[in-house]
């Protein structure tokens, strides 16, 4: 079957640095998708990764590697606002995409 | 602005009722998709829409049906609603295009069946 991974839940500190990871296995794969999800609402698209490496965007990392079915969001110099849930999501050989149950970040003063 | 609005943000029903959740996207795009979000579960897809008075199902379409009659408009109905269809209902919208293809979500429906 078809499985995305990420922890359920991560704790840093305002100013810190933190790293989300998401593992997937799926049937064929034509990118992954990271989203933010503010509680109460809609997710929004932070991410996408096709090719190997690291995507740069501001404070938001996102980094890929297909051969090992792994995939992570790097946030750095947080702010209590990067308080969220981040989904990740795999479109597989259909064009499907497969969500992970995503990771609730709770970020300390 | 460019959104997605769906009609109710809070809904209590009966079981047995019928539920119609609308959505409304004002970007043009050919796609349209469904989904519920419950705690602890990835999105799971209801329908999906391509085109104007097409359908597809989802990994969960059971106890659903959708109807798209305008390109910017999809609707969610539950013919019977059961509680176990008490949930987060999210609709999003997507362009077609080659790559990326990017959702962009409503604020949701949240559906309580009592």
């Amino acid at each position: 079957g078809q499985n995305i991974d990420q922890p359920t839940e991560m704790t840093a500190t305002e100013g810190a640095i933190v790293q989300i990871n998401c593992t997937y296995q799926t049937s064929g794969f034509n990118g992954l998708f990271w989203y933010q999800q503010h509680a109460g609402e809609a997710p929004t698209f932070l991410s996408y990764n096709v090719l190997d490496g690291l995507e740069e965007k501001g404070r938001f990392s996102s980094f890929l590697s297909r051969s090992k079915g792994y995939s992570y969001l790097l946030l750095k110099e947080l702010q209590m606002k990067d308080s969220a849930s981040y989904l990740c999501a795999v479109m597989d050989s259909n064009y499907q995409l497969i969500w992970g149950a995503g990771t609730k970040l709770i970020i300390k003063p | 602005d460019v959104k997605v609005t769906q009609s109710s943000r809070y809904l209590v029903k009966r079981t047995g009722e019928k539920v119609f959740l609308e959505c409304v996207q004002d970007m043009d795009h050919e796609n349209m998709f469904w989904y519920r979000q419950d705690p602890g579960l990835g999105l799971r897809l209801i329908y999906f829409s391509y085109d104007v008075k097409m359908k597809e199902k989802g990994d969960i379409p059971e106890g659903y049906s959708v109807s798209r009659e305008k390109k910017e408009r999809f609707s969610l109905i539950l013919e019977s609603a059961s509680t176990n269809q008490t949930s987060m209902y999210l609709c999003a919208s997507s362009p077609t295009v080659a790559g990326a293809n990017v959702l962009t979500f409503g604020a949701g429906s949240r559906l309580t069946v009592l």
